[in-house]
C-alpha cells in the first residue's frame, strides 16, 4: 500500500505563478523526501524534512511538515517551463526506513 | 562525484525469458536499493539492502525475482522468468545510510513481449 499520497494529481499553471502540492501519509515517519521527475528521466531528489522539522527551504522550494496532521506541503515559486515534471513524495518509517513512494503530481508549467 | 550506474538502458524480451540488471552505487554509499516503476505510478520498493545484508524484501516476487549486492558494493536484479507485467521501470537508487538522499541511477527500461 502506498504510504505517501499526493494531491493534486495534476497540476497545470503559467509560467510565473506558485504551485502548490500536498502529500499526506498513514502512519508516523522518520523522515519525508520530494523528488522530481521529468519525462524519460529518472529521480532527482529536492528536499529532504526530518520529523521533527517543520520547514525547510531549497532556492524557489519550499517545504512544509505538519506530523499532527501526516502532511506535508510542496510550493514552487515563480514557476518556470523547466519545472515539468512529476513530483513524487517519499516517505520512511521504522526502524528499518523502508521508503515509500507516492503516485506523483504532474505538474505543467505553460510558457 | 560519479552517480549511480545501471546498465542496460533498454531490454525487450519475450515472455518467460530471463533478463538481469545491473547497478553500482555513489561509492561509500552502504544502502540500495531496487524499485519497479510501472508508467503513471510511483516507484514500488522491490528490496533494499545495507552492505551486503537485505534490510527489506517483502515486496520482491520471489518465485521470479531475486537479487544479490556481493561485496557490499554492485548488485544484480534478476527476473526469470519475466511475465507480462514486469515491463516497467527499473531503478537502483544509493545512499550514505538508510533514512538519507537517495540518489537515482538512470533506470532500465523493460518491455516483456
Amino acid at each position: 500500500s502506498q504510504q505517501g499520497e499526493e494531491d493534486p494529481q495534476a497540476l497545470s499553471i503559467q509560467e510565473g505563478e506558485n504551485a502548490t502540492m500536498n502529500c499526506s501519509y498513514k502512519t508516523s515517519i522518520n523522515n519525508l523526501q520530494w523528488y522530481r521527475q521529468n519525462s524519460g528521466r529518472g529521480l532527482v531528489h529536492l528536499i529532504l524534512i526530518r520529523s521533527n522539522e517543520r520547514e525547510k527551504h531549497s532556492g524557489r522550494l519550499r517545504v512544509t511538515l505538519d506530523t499532527s496532521k501526516k502532511s506535508s506541503s510542496l510550493l514552487i515559486t515563480a514557476s518556470r517551463a523547466a519545472d515539468t515534471a512529476s513530483y513524487f513524495c517519499a516517505t520512511d518509517a521504522g526502524g528499518s526506513y523502508i521508503p515509500t513512494f507516492g503516485r506523483g503530481t504532474s505538474l505543467i508549467v505553460h510558457p | 562525484e560519479a552517480g549511480v550506474a545501471q546498465s542496460p538502458r533498454y531490454k525487450i524480451i519475450e515472455k518467460r525469458q530471463s533478463v538481469a540488471f545491473w547497478c553500482n552505487p555513489i561509492s561509500g554509499h552502504a544502502t540500495l536499493y531496487w524499485y519497479q516503476q510501472i508508467l503513471g505510478q510511483g516507484p514500488k520498493l522491490l528490496i533494499q539492502f545495507q552492505n551486503n545484508g537485505v534490510v527489506d524484501d517483502s515486496q520482491l516476487p520471489k518465485d521470479r525475482f531475486s537479487a544479490e549486492r556481493l561485496k557490499g558494493v554492485d548488485s544484480t536484479l534478476k527476473i526469470q522468468p519475466a511475465k507480462l507485467e514486469d515491463s516497467a521501470v527499473y531503478l537502483c537508487a544509493s545512499s550514505l545510510y538508510r533514512g538519507e538522499t537517495q540518489y537515482f541511477g538512470p533506470g532500465t527500461r523493460l518491455l516483456v513481449l
